[in-house]
């Protein structure tokens, strides 16, 4: 069964700062995706990582997929408050590539 | 991408009652997924749709406490039956589609007394 786990599970950073966060999947799977969602919001799609190697970056946001490791990061550089929210990664399990597990989640908060 | 209009938004149930969700999509999809986000927590997938048989249910879900409906391409229901206070969560709908990915619902908040 696969399972999909994030580090750390909250994190509180200082505007200005870089940090990353970690999310390791526990079978094989093709592709990951990473959501950002506010407090009482839906989900909102921040990157779709397709292959072995793929780096996408959006803003002070960089994403980026090692299949063999079975690693992704998203990786915060200057965090500014307007990042606090709490971060999902999520995978598609081979044996089923139309659904979705979801990590347990990071919960950033930004403070000046 | 497809654009999801899901409600009610939230709701205040008793205990022992049912409360039906519905999820409808501005273009035809072939799979919808139904998932819970229980407080603080992550999201857990319920079920996936399909249109014309039967939903598939994830370990822990049975169709007695989690029916759905899934008449058309474009539309959902998932009922939450005989609810208890553990059953208050977030529930969403979501549909794939092949060049943009998921896409979310906005939600459906449950609070059960």
């Amino acid at each position: 069964e696969l399972k999909v786990e994030q580090n750390p599970l909250f994190l509180s950073m200082q505007e200005g700062k870089n940090y990353t966060i970690y999310c390791n999947y526990s079978t094989t799977s093709d592709r990951l995706y990473w959501y950002r969602q506010d407090p009482g919001k839906s989900l909102e799609s921040l990157f779709v990582l397709l292959s072995n190697g793929a780096v996408k970056q959006e803003g002070r946001l960089m994403a980026s997929l090692d299949t063999k490791a079975r690693l992704s990061t998203l990786h915060i550089t200057a965090a500014v408050h307007d990042l606090s929210a709490t971060y999902f990664c999520a995978v598609p399990p081979l044996y089923n590539t139309d659904k979705l597990i979801f990590g347990t989640g990071t919960r950033l908060q930004v403070f000046p | 991408s497809a654009v999801i209009s899901q409600k009610p938004s939230r709701d205040i149930c008793q205990r022992g009652t049912s409360l039906t969700i519905q999820c409808q999509v501005d273009s035809q999809v072939t799979m919808m997924f139904w998932y819970r986000q229980q407080p603080g927590q992550s999201l857990t997938l319920i079920a996936t749709a399909n249109q014309g048989s039967e939903a598939t249910y994830e370990s822990g879900f049975v169709i007695d406490k989690f029916p759905i409906s899934r008449p058309n391409l474009t539309f959902s229901t998932l009922t939450v039956s005989n609810m208890s206070p553990e059953d208050s969560s977030i529930y969403l709908c979501s549909v794939v589609e092949q060049n943009y990915g998921y896409t979310f619902g906005s939600g459906t908040r449950l609070t059960v007394v």
